[in-house]
């Protein structure tokens, strides 16, 4: 067990809908970074917040938001959902740059 | 051309065998250099971790780093039918943004 908290663990949804994707990093690290796995992209790096702000944007749609609460929590946000969004959804926590520890997942189907 | 290029696999091996796993990458001002082990439907977990040039060893596990070549390897030496998963590399500039390869399955058969 990482520590890393994901939710919900599945989720099948229709295309054009939205979802929310969350995420509790381990205690005490502030850095929360946001990965898609697809069968064909291998793991894709989607955003980083550190401490509530934004730190660097990977391959993220402009159809995907995220942000970083004060509880250091982290949502991500997915809308007009597409066929190609189906994947699975990694968060990732760090206290420093060299060690992220991954959460379980949250795996998104559209259809 | 992909930052980080990582060759698939399969890879299948005897249990007890040494395995090779190799990246190769692009951009040389990558600095901090991981290989990640995921096992099926699960989460990746931190296996080694190099800061810039360099060996690393912890236990049945070697990390080596080329920067001069663009080039990093990891060892398993005495491999265990639970050595099998995917493995991937993981390469940074600055610890913000992270570049993974697509990842090499390893089956190691008793």
């Amino acid at each position: 067990d990482s520590g890393v908290t994901q939710t919900p663990k599945h989720l099948i949804t229709a295309t054009g809908q939205r979802v929310t994707l969350r995420c509790s990093p381990r205690s005490g690290d502030l850095s929360v970074y946001w990965y898609q796995q697809s069968l064909d992209q291998g793991l894709q790096f989607l955003i980083h917040y550190y401490n509530g702000e934004e730190r660097a944007k990977g391959n993220i749609l402009e159809r995907f938001s995220a942000q970083q609460f004060p509880d250091l929590h982290s949502e991500l946000n997915l809308s007009s959902l597409e066929l190609g969004d189906s994947a699975l959804y990694f968060c990732a926590s760090a206290g420093t740059a060299d060690t992220q520890y991954f959460g379980p997942g949250t795996r998104l189907t559209v259809l | 051309q992909k930052e980080v290029e990582q060759d698939p696999g399969p890879l299948s091996v005897p249990e007890g065998a040494i395995v090779s796993l190799n990246c190769t990458y692009s951009n040389s001002a990558f600095q901090y250099f991981m290989w990640y082990r995921q096992y099926s439907r699960k989460g990746p977990e931190l296996l080694m971790y190099t800061y810039s040039s360099g060996n690393k060893e912890d236990g049945r596990f070697t990390a080596q780093v080329d920067k001069s070549s663009k080039y990093i390897s990891l060892f398993i030496r005495d491999s265990q039918p639970s050595d099998s998963a995917t493995y991937l590399c993981a390469m940074s500039l600055t610890g913000n943004q992270f570049y993974f390869g697509t990842g090499t399955s390893l089956t190691v058969i008793p």
